[in-house]
């Protein structure tokens, strides 16, 4: 089966450096999808991972460890606006498994 | 490009009555379309696949006769959510993809619909 683990919460300062770290488990491996979900709106979608290493889009960057079954989300000089859910999901195969979610909130 | 509506964006029903929310690709054919419920401060739950002119594939747990879906065509299904009850109250989200199968995962999210039973 497919087990995905994030932090339930989070806390950071407006201007800081946070990261959220996902684990999974899944047979067969596709990828991993970081989404960003405010509040009473749909996800967007951050990043895609699949192969191993760190992968950098602005002030957001997301890492892969597939020996590890790891991977986090690096989000850098924090806005205001960055306080919302991070969803980390897996492909399974057909279907995307989402973790619990990270609700994130940033204080100024 | 990939956008996805949904309609309406919130819905008040009284008990007992039954709603109906679309889901539509505006500028892509959607092979697959994906409908989730979510729950305050809870993640995504996947309720059904449905891919055109055939039957959706419910996940375990989801009554296919309470939440009826339709995906009559590349851009367009609909959910409804029959005899309503309280607990029926939650955040619907559909997400379309325009691929199939193993490839599915490649997932564009509509904005959700807010469903308050009364």
């Amino acid at each position: 089966g497919q087990n995905i683990d994030q932090p339930t919460e989070m806390t950071a300062t407006e201007g800081a450096i946070v990261q959220i770290n996902c684990t999974y488990q899944t047979s067969g491996f596709n990828g991993l999808f970081w989404y960003q979900q405010h509040a009473g709106e749909a996800p967007t979608f951050l990043s895609y991972n699949v192969l191993d290493g760190l992968e950098e889009k602005g002030r957001f960057s997301s890492f892969l460890s597939r020996s590890k079954g790891y991977s986090y989300l690096l989000l850098k000089e924090l806005q205001m606006k960055d306080s919302a859910s991070y969803l980390c999901a897996v492909p399974s195969p057909d279907k995307l498994i989402f973790g619990t979610g990270t609700r994130l909130q940033v204080f100024p | 490009g990939a956008v996805v509506s949904q309609h309406p964006s919130r819905v008040i029903c009284k008990s007992g009555t039954s709603v109906k929310i679309e889901c539509r690709s505006l500028d892509f054919q959607a092979t697959t379309m994906f409908w989730y419920r979510q729950f305050p401060k809870k993640s995504l739950m996947l309720m059904a696949t449905s891919n055109e002119g055939s039957k959706a594939t419910y996940e375990q747990g989801v009554e296919k006769d309470k939440f009826l879906i339709n995906h009559a065509s590349l851009t367009l299904s609909t959910l409804t959510v029959t005899s309503a009850h309280p607990e029926d109250s939650s955040f619907y989200i559909c997400s379309a993809s325009p691929l199939a199968g193993a490839h599915s995962y490649e997932q564009y999210f509509g904005p959700g619909t807010r469903l308050t039973v009364t």
